[in-house]
């Protein structure tokens, strides 16, 4: 079965604080994303990255980097923490040749609180 | 702009009652449109991946349908455990890339 898992469902940090979200997925995908879920906004992409060591900038990047060193990881990282950044936190992944469905699977999410 | 917009925001229905929700976008390209289910405090769940007007796909009591600005949800017979967010997203070709753009979602709660 497939699975995406998250490092953390809660998490609470300090203003300034450097933040490190983790994502795995265990099906040899390819592409995998980080987006915000934040209330009357829907999913925003943040970081997307096709292949290991690659990454590209989605719709919001700003304060937020990643890093992809192996396939099946995918982190983000908040280098300096702002009480803006309080939100839920998606990942998923997809094969580069997906077929009919062509969907992306999601994580649980990690509920960021920033005070 | 590239826009995706799903009505209602939120949706009260007595279980046995039908009702459609509505997914309008506007982008350049369709290549293709697709559903999940959220419940609270997980992540999106697939449910349908449409690609031309006229398209549509089912499964239990969901039926979606596409045309070439909206797509709906329609809801047969619900029943509590229904109960759900209902993303749409879109997914069109931009900036060398294929794009996803995802709705706020509309809240449904099915009553007994």
């Amino acid at each position: 079965d497939v699975k995406v898992t998250q490092s953390s469902r809660y998490l609470v940090k300090r203003t300034g604080e450097k933040v490190f979200l983790e994502c795995v997925q265990d099906m040899d995908h390819e592409n995998m994303f980080w987006y915000r879920q934040d209330p009357g906004l829907g999913l925003r992409l943040i970081y997307f990255s096709y292949d290991v060591k690659m990454k590209e900038k989605g719709d919001i990047p700003e304060g937020y980097s990643v890093s992809r060193e192996k396939k099946e990881r995918f982190s983000l990282i908040l280098e300096s923490a702002s009480t803006n950044q309080t939100s839920m936190y998606l990942c998923a992944s997809r094969p580069q040749r997906a077929g009919d469905r062509n969907e992306q699977f999601f994580g649980p999410g990690t509920r960021l609180t920033v005070l | 702009e590239d826009q995706v917009t799903q009505s209602p925001e939120a949706l009260r229905l007595q279980e046995g009652e039908s009702s459609s929700l509505n997914c309008s976008y506007t982008v350049s390209g369709l290549r293709g449109l697709f559903w999940y289910r959220q419940d609270p405090g997980k992540g999106p769940e697939f449910l349908f991946t449409l690609y031309s007007a006229g398209e549509e796909k089912e499964k239990e009591r969901l039926k979606a349908t596409l045309t070439k600005k909206e797509s709906f949800l329609h809801i047969t017979a619900p029943k509590p455990e229904d109960s759900a967010t209902y993303l749409c997203a879109v997914q069109f070709f931009s900036g060398g890339y294929n794009k996803l753009i995802f709705g706020a979602g509309t809240r449904l709660a099915v009553h007994p």
